[in-house]
Protein backbone atom coordinates (compact mmCIF):
# COMPACT_ATOMS: atom_id res chain seq x y z
CA UNK A 1 0.00 0.00 0.00
CA UNK A 2 1.33 3.59 -1.30
CA UNK A 3 -1.13 5.45 -0.50
CA UNK A 4 -2.70 6.50 -3.42
CA UNK A 5 -5.90 4.30 -4.21
CA UNK A 6 -7.35 4.16 -7.82
CA UNK A 7 -11.03 3.06 -9.16
CA UNK A 8 -11.94 0.94 -11.01
CA UNK A 9 -8.97 -1.21 -10.91
CA UNK A 10 -10.46 -2.65 -14.46
CA UNK A 11 -12.81 -0.81 -16.77
CA UNK A 12 -14.15 -2.38 -20.25
CA UNK A 13 -16.13 0.15 -22.14
CA UNK A 14 -17.45 0.84 -25.60
CA UNK A 15 -16.02 3.74 -28.09
CA UNK A 16 -19.09 5.76 -27.28
CA UNK A 17 -19.31 5.11 -23.82
CA UNK A 18 -17.88 8.28 -21.06
CA UNK A 19 -16.40 6.99 -18.11
CA UNK A 20 -14.34 8.59 -15.25
CA UNK A 21 -11.32 7.31 -13.41
CA UNK A 22 -10.60 8.06 -9.77
CA UNK A 23 -7.77 8.89 -7.93
CA UNK A 24 -7.22 9.27 -4.28
CA UNK A 25 -3.60 9.81 -2.42
CA UNK A 26 -3.78 9.86 1.60
CA UNK A 27 -0.26 11.25 2.29
CA UNK A 28 -0.56 15.00 2.10
CA UNK A 29 1.05 15.30 -1.06
CA UNK A 30 0.59 18.94 -3.29
CA UNK A 31 1.26 17.23 -6.51
CA UNK A 32 -0.91 14.48 -8.76
CA UNK A 33 -0.34 12.95 -11.75
CA UNK A 34 -1.66 10.36 -14.70
CA UNK A 35 0.43 8.42 -16.49
CA UNK A 36 -0.23 5.70 -19.12
CA UNK A 37 1.49 2.49 -19.28
CA UNK A 38 1.54 1.01 -22.90
CA UNK A 39 2.89 -2.73 -23.56
CA UNK A 40 6.33 -2.53 -24.50
CA UNK A 41 6.43 1.47 -24.46
CA UNK A 42 7.86 3.37 -21.09
CA UNK A 43 5.73 5.14 -18.98
CA UNK A 44 3.92 8.14 -20.60
CA UNK A 45 3.17 11.59 -18.75
CA UNK A 46 -0.09 12.55 -19.36
CA UNK A 47 -0.93 15.34 -16.84
CA UNK A 48 0.35 17.14 -13.85
CA UNK A 49 -1.50 18.53 -11.25
CA UNK A 50 0.07 21.04 -8.33
CA UNK A 51 -2.04 22.29 -5.69
CA UNK A 52 -4.85 21.47 -7.65
CA UNK A 53 -3.38 23.68 -11.08
CA UNK A 54 -3.12 21.93 -13.86
CA UNK A 55 1.05 22.52 -14.55
CA UNK A 56 1.50 19.93 -17.41
CA UNK A 57 -0.20 18.28 -20.42
CA UNK A 58 1.42 16.74 -22.65
CA UNK A 59 -0.02 16.53 -25.54
CA UNK A 60 -2.65 14.65 -24.93
CA UNK A 61 -5.90 14.00 -27.00
CA UNK A 62 -9.09 15.88 -25.79
CA UNK A 63 -10.76 12.64 -25.37
CA UNK A 64 -8.84 12.38 -22.26
CA UNK A 65 -9.98 14.89 -19.80
CA UNK A 66 -8.59 15.68 -16.15
CA UNK A 67 -9.83 17.05 -13.46
CA UNK A 68 -8.56 18.14 -9.83
CA UNK A 69 -11.18 19.12 -7.54
CA UNK A 70 -8.43 19.28 -4.29
CA UNK A 71 -5.35 17.98 -3.33
CA UNK A 72 -6.35 14.53 -2.72
CA UNK A 73 -8.52 13.61 -5.58
CA UNK A 74 -7.89 13.36 -9.31
CA UNK A 75 -10.59 12.35 -11.97
CA UNK A 76 -9.68 11.13 -15.50
CA UNK A 77 -12.93 11.44 -17.70
CA UNK A 78 -12.87 9.45 -20.69
CA UNK A 79 -14.96 9.96 -23.75
CA UNK A 80 -15.36 8.26 -27.52
CA UNK A 81 -12.02 6.93 -26.86
CA UNK A 82 -10.32 4.49 -29.70
CA UNK A 83 -8.57 1.03 -29.14
CA UNK A 84 -5.26 2.21 -29.03
CA UNK A 85 -5.96 4.12 -25.84
CA UNK A 86 -6.11 0.47 -23.93
CA UNK A 87 -3.70 0.88 -21.54
CA UNK A 88 -2.78 0.76 -17.84
CA UNK A 89 -3.60 3.91 -16.28
CA UNK A 90 -1.51 5.00 -13.47
CA UNK A 91 -2.00 7.80 -10.61
CA UNK A 92 1.24 9.09 -8.53
CA UNK A 93 1.57 11.58 -5.95
CA UNK A 94 4.49 13.22 -4.31
CA UNK A 95 4.98 16.01 -1.69
CA UNK A 96 5.09 18.98 -4.27
CA UNK A 97 5.57 19.47 -8.19
CA UNK A 98 9.67 19.98 -7.56
CA UNK A 99 10.37 16.49 -5.65
CA UNK A 100 11.23 13.98 -7.91
CA UNK A 101 10.01 10.97 -5.65
CA UNK A 102 6.56 9.82 -6.70
CA UNK A 103 4.28 7.21 -5.49
CA UNK A 104 2.31 5.06 -7.90
CA UNK A 105 -1.33 3.59 -7.07
CA UNK A 106 -2.15 0.00 -8.36
CA UNK A 107 -3.57 1.60 -11.88
CA UNK A 108 -6.48 0.94 -13.72
CA UNK A 109 -6.60 -1.48 -16.72
CA UNK A 110 -8.39 0.08 -19.33
CA UNK A 111 -9.77 -2.25 -22.72
CA UNK A 112 -11.67 -0.03 -25.27
CA UNK A 113 -13.72 -1.99 -27.79
CA UNK B 1 13.99 15.17 -26.48
CA UNK B 2 14.79 13.73 -23.61
CA UNK B 3 15.81 9.94 -23.21
CA UNK B 4 16.40 6.83 -21.10
CA UNK B 5 17.67 3.68 -22.36
CA UNK B 6 17.27 0.55 -20.05
CA UNK B 7 19.31 -2.58 -20.88
CA UNK B 8 18.74 -5.72 -21.05
CA UNK B 9 15.17 -5.28 -21.74
CA UNK B 10 14.43 -8.79 -20.19
CA UNK B 11 16.84 -10.83 -17.97
CA UNK B 12 15.83 -14.75 -17.13
CA UNK B 13 18.74 -15.65 -14.32
CA UNK B 14 18.41 -18.47 -11.55
CA UNK B 15 18.04 -17.75 -7.63
CA UNK B 16 21.18 -16.87 -6.17
CA UNK B 17 22.75 -15.52 -8.96
CA UNK B 18 23.87 -11.28 -9.16
CA UNK B 19 22.65 -9.15 -11.78
CA UNK B 20 23.50 -5.87 -12.91
CA UNK B 21 20.73 -3.73 -15.05
CA UNK B 22 21.70 -0.61 -16.98
CA UNK B 23 19.94 2.63 -17.31
CA UNK B 24 21.41 5.31 -19.53
CA UNK B 25 19.98 9.17 -20.26
CA UNK B 26 20.04 11.86 -22.07
CA UNK B 27 18.46 14.66 -20.47
CA UNK B 28 18.63 18.36 -20.95
CA UNK B 29 18.80 20.09 -17.28
CA UNK B 30 19.57 16.67 -15.13
CA UNK B 31 17.94 17.04 -11.62
CA UNK B 32 17.83 13.23 -10.22
CA UNK B 33 17.78 9.64 -11.16
CA UNK B 34 15.22 7.04 -10.18
CA UNK B 35 14.78 3.62 -9.82
CA UNK B 36 11.40 1.55 -9.21
CA UNK B 37 10.34 -2.10 -9.03
CA UNK B 38 7.31 -2.58 -10.97
CA UNK B 39 5.39 -6.09 -9.86
CA UNK B 40 2.16 -6.59 -11.13
CA UNK B 41 0.74 -3.00 -11.07
CA UNK B 42 1.91 0.20 -9.00
CA UNK B 43 5.93 1.06 -9.29
CA UNK B 44 7.00 1.11 -5.75
CA UNK B 45 9.98 3.56 -5.24
CA UNK B 46 13.87 2.17 -4.69
CA UNK B 47 15.83 4.60 -5.25
CA UNK B 48 16.90 8.28 -6.14
CA UNK B 49 20.47 9.42 -6.93
CA UNK B 50 21.98 12.72 -7.30
CA UNK B 51 25.69 12.99 -6.60
CA UNK B 52 27.87 10.79 -8.64
CA UNK B 53 30.01 8.25 -7.14
CA UNK B 54 27.89 7.40 -4.20
CA UNK B 55 26.08 4.17 -4.03
CA UNK B 56 23.29 3.65 -2.40
CA UNK B 57 22.32 0.39 -0.52
CA UNK B 58 18.94 -1.33 0.59
CA UNK B 59 19.60 -4.83 1.33
CA UNK B 60 20.46 -6.68 -1.35
CA UNK B 61 19.78 -4.06 -3.85
CA UNK B 62 22.22 -0.96 -4.41
CA UNK B 63 22.88 1.89 -6.87
CA UNK B 64 25.36 3.63 -8.13
CA UNK B 65 25.18 7.11 -10.51
CA UNK B 66 27.55 8.16 -13.27
CA UNK B 67 27.02 11.92 -14.01
CA UNK B 68 29.68 12.14 -16.38
CA UNK B 69 29.03 9.14 -18.42
CA UNK B 70 25.44 9.79 -18.43
CA UNK B 71 24.18 6.03 -16.89
CA UNK B 72 23.27 4.39 -13.67
CA UNK B 73 23.32 0.97 -12.59
CA UNK B 74 21.31 -1.44 -10.57
CA UNK B 75 22.93 -4.59 -8.87
CA UNK B 76 21.23 -6.87 -6.91
CA UNK B 77 22.90 -10.10 -5.14
CA UNK B 78 21.85 -12.98 -4.23
CA UNK B 79 18.80 -13.00 -5.96
CA UNK B 80 15.47 -14.81 -4.89
CA UNK B 81 11.81 -15.42 -7.12
CA UNK B 82 10.36 -12.38 -5.25
CA UNK B 83 12.88 -10.29 -6.97
CA UNK B 84 11.06 -11.18 -10.31
CA UNK B 85 9.14 -7.46 -11.59
CA UNK B 86 10.68 -5.28 -14.43
CA UNK B 87 12.52 -2.47 -13.01
CA UNK B 88 12.13 1.30 -13.96
CA UNK B 89 14.63 3.79 -14.46
CA UNK B 90 13.52 7.28 -14.44
CA UNK B 91 15.16 10.98 -15.25
CA UNK B 92 14.02 14.24 -12.66
CA UNK B 93 14.38 17.18 -14.73
CA UNK B 94 14.37 20.61 -14.05
CA UNK B 95 14.05 23.90 -15.27
CA UNK B 96 10.92 25.17 -17.82
CA UNK B 97 9.27 21.18 -17.84
CA UNK B 98 9.95 19.57 -14.60
CA UNK B 99 9.32 15.79 -14.99
CA UNK B 100 10.09 12.08 -15.07
CA UNK B 101 11.45 10.63 -18.01
CA UNK B 102 10.80 6.92 -17.98
CA UNK B 103 13.18 4.21 -19.71
CA UNK B 104 11.06 1.15 -20.72
CA UNK B 105 11.92 -1.21 -17.81
CA UNK B 106 13.88 -4.26 -17.81
CA UNK B 107 12.31 -7.29 -16.78
CA UNK B 108 13.87 -9.75 -14.76
CA UNK B 109 12.90 -13.43 -14.02
CA UNK B 110 14.58 -15.42 -10.98
CA UNK B 111 13.90 -18.76 -11.59
CA UNK B 112 13.98 -21.22 -8.64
Amino acid sequence: ETGVTQTPRHLVMGMTNKKSLKCEQHLGHNAMYWYKQSAKKPLELMFVYSLEERVENNSVPSRFSPECPNSSHLFLHLHTLQPEDSALYLCASSQDYSTDTQYFGPGTRLTVL
Amino acid sequence: EDKVVQSPLSLVVHEGDTVTLNCSYEVTNFRSLLWYKQEKKAPTFLFMLTSSGIEKKSGRLSSILDKKELFSILNITATQTGDSAIYLCAVGTQGGSEKLVFGKGTKLTVNP
